[in-house]
């Protein structure tokens, strides 16, 4: 159990353009999901607290209108990069929480490679 | 502002030797997380430590949550090739329902046949 799923798990993309990248909760539902990034040899860092059905809670440092974070249903949470450019090209991993199971824990997806040319 | 740091950063050991990595923070956590992540893939739950002193097994991996809750450690006996990886430990901030996460920086363990 606890299984989480993310999509496209690598995407290429020109400069200017604007990705999506889904999260899913595969078998419990999620009502948090976060989303990190995470350079190369480097650690995870928290972009965002996504809750179920409110707005996203962004980190300090964090664009809001350049992430957009859209949490609509139980299992499933979206990350779009809009206007994406090179610097935005990294690791992107999202987790999620089951309340019901434990609030201390987070079940990550396999992340997605975003590269930006 | 709860920080997490470890220690090593780096760790390359041979094959069958033991070691210990180390997670430490000036605050305390209600709880501490460990994970191990292989490159192009996400995070791996291995533990979570809640109660202070607590020690969890996981076959050859002894986790240690420190009596005051601020620090873990993390010992790997007759360390495997297949342990290489980058080791994470991470704790909740925040209360129930905002709660997130903070990550350590990760120390990057390499173990050669």
């Amino acid at each position: 159990g606890a299984v989480v799923s993310q999509h496209p798990s690598r995407v290429i993309c020109k400069s200017g353009t604007s990705v999506k990248i889904e999260c899913r909760s595969l078998d419990f539902q999620a009502t948090t999901m976060f989303w990190y990034r995470q350079f190369p040899k480097q650690s995870l860092m928290l972009m965002a607290t996504s809750n179920e059905g409110s707005k996203a809670t962004y980190e300090q440092g964090v664009e809001k209108d350049k992430f957009l974070i859209n949490h609509a249903s139980l299992t499933l949470s979206t990350l779009t990069v809009t206007s994406a450019h090179p610097e935005d090209s990294s690791f992107y991993i999202c987790s999620a929480r089951d309340l019901l199971r434990d609030y201390n824990e987070q079940f990550f997806g396999p992340g997605t490679r975003l590269t930006v040319l | 502002t709860q920080l997490l740091e470890q220690s090593p950063q780096f760790l390359s050991i041979q094959e069958g030797e033991n070691l210990t990595v180390y997670c430490n923070s000036s605050s305390v956590f209600s709880s501490l997380q460990w994970y191990r992540q292989e490159p192009g893939e996400g995070p791996v739950l291995l533990v979570t430590v809640v109660t202070g002193g607590e020690v969890k097994k996981l076959k050859r991996l002894t986790f240690q949550f420190g009596d005051a809750r601020k620090d873990s450690s993390l010992h790997i006996t007759a360390a495997q090739p297949g342990d290489t990886g980058l080791y994470l430990c991470a704790g909740p901030r925040g209360n129930w329902y905002g709660q997130n996460f903070v990550f350590g920086p990760g120390t990057r363990l390499s173990v050669l046949p």
